[in-house]
């Protein structure tokens, strides 16, 4: 069925740098996009999404690019700090609630 | 704002036996709940989405006998893991959204609940 991957299972950063979490989806579909970040043995918690007919939007410290030609989309962290240090899910909602999660990528924030 | 409870944070239950987790939106009233369960380095699999009021909805290969789930209020869904064995340990969470009709609304998550059967 359809799915959401990523392409990097893990990926460490230099604290003070930006990280740039990249993901792969399928289902063209899908309405709106979600990035979450999950600390161990908590909950996911949203970090910023998307509607699919945007290609960018901004948060704190957080940018999110939507590409629907290669069915891109990615989360990047600016000046990232240790307490970013956690896994990274984006997901996608195709309307009837469903969200959808993708495999995950571990950020390490090295001090 | 939107703020989800999710009861217990962690259980030991022997083999054969059930469990029951909770789960409560604390401000906003949850039309609609999911529930995911999470193998350790994995991603979260949905498991059902549970409506108030009526009959969940389970995700293909989930066993609805197994995972009894109840939403009778607004505030209020409950999965039950019924005979419960070692191979259903995992983290359970659940999600909330006051949304209907098919609108995103944004979801907010539980704490999860670690179940480990002995």
């Amino acid at each position: 069925g359809e799915n959401v991957g990523l392409h990097l299972p893990t990926l460490s950063v230099q604290e003070g740098d930006n990280s740039i979490i990249n993901c792969a989806y399928s289902n063209s579909a899908s309405d709106y996009f979600i990035w979450y970040k999950q600390e161990s043995g908590k909950g996911p918690q949203f970090i910023i999404d998307i509607r699919s007919n945007m290609d960018k939007r901004q948060g704190q410290r957080v940018t999110v690019l939507l590409n629907k030609t290669v069915k891109h989309l990615s989360l990047q962290i600016a000046a990232t700090q240790p307490g970013d240090s956690a896994v990274y899910f984006c997901a996608e909602n195709t309307g009837g609630f469903k969200t959808i999660f993708g495999a995950g990528t571990r950020l390490f924030v090295k001090a | 704002g939107a703020v989800v409870s999710q009861h217990p944070s962690r259980v030991i239950c022997k083999s054969g036996t059930s469990v029951k987790i909770e789960c409560r939106s604390l401000d906003f009233q949850a039309t609609t709940m999911f529930w995911y369960r999470q193998f350790p380095k994995q991603s979260l699999m949905l498991m059902a989405t549970s409506n108030e009021g009526s009959k969940a909805t389970y995700e293909q290969g989930v066993e609805k006998d197994k995972f009894l789930i109840n939403h009778a209020s607004l505030t209020l869904s409950t999965l039950t893991v019924t005979s419960a064995h070692p191979e259903d340990s995992s983290f359970y969470i659940c999600s909330a959204t006051p949304g209907q009709g098919g609108v995103y609304y944004g979801y907010t998550f539980g704490s999860g609940t670690r179940l480990t059967v002995v």
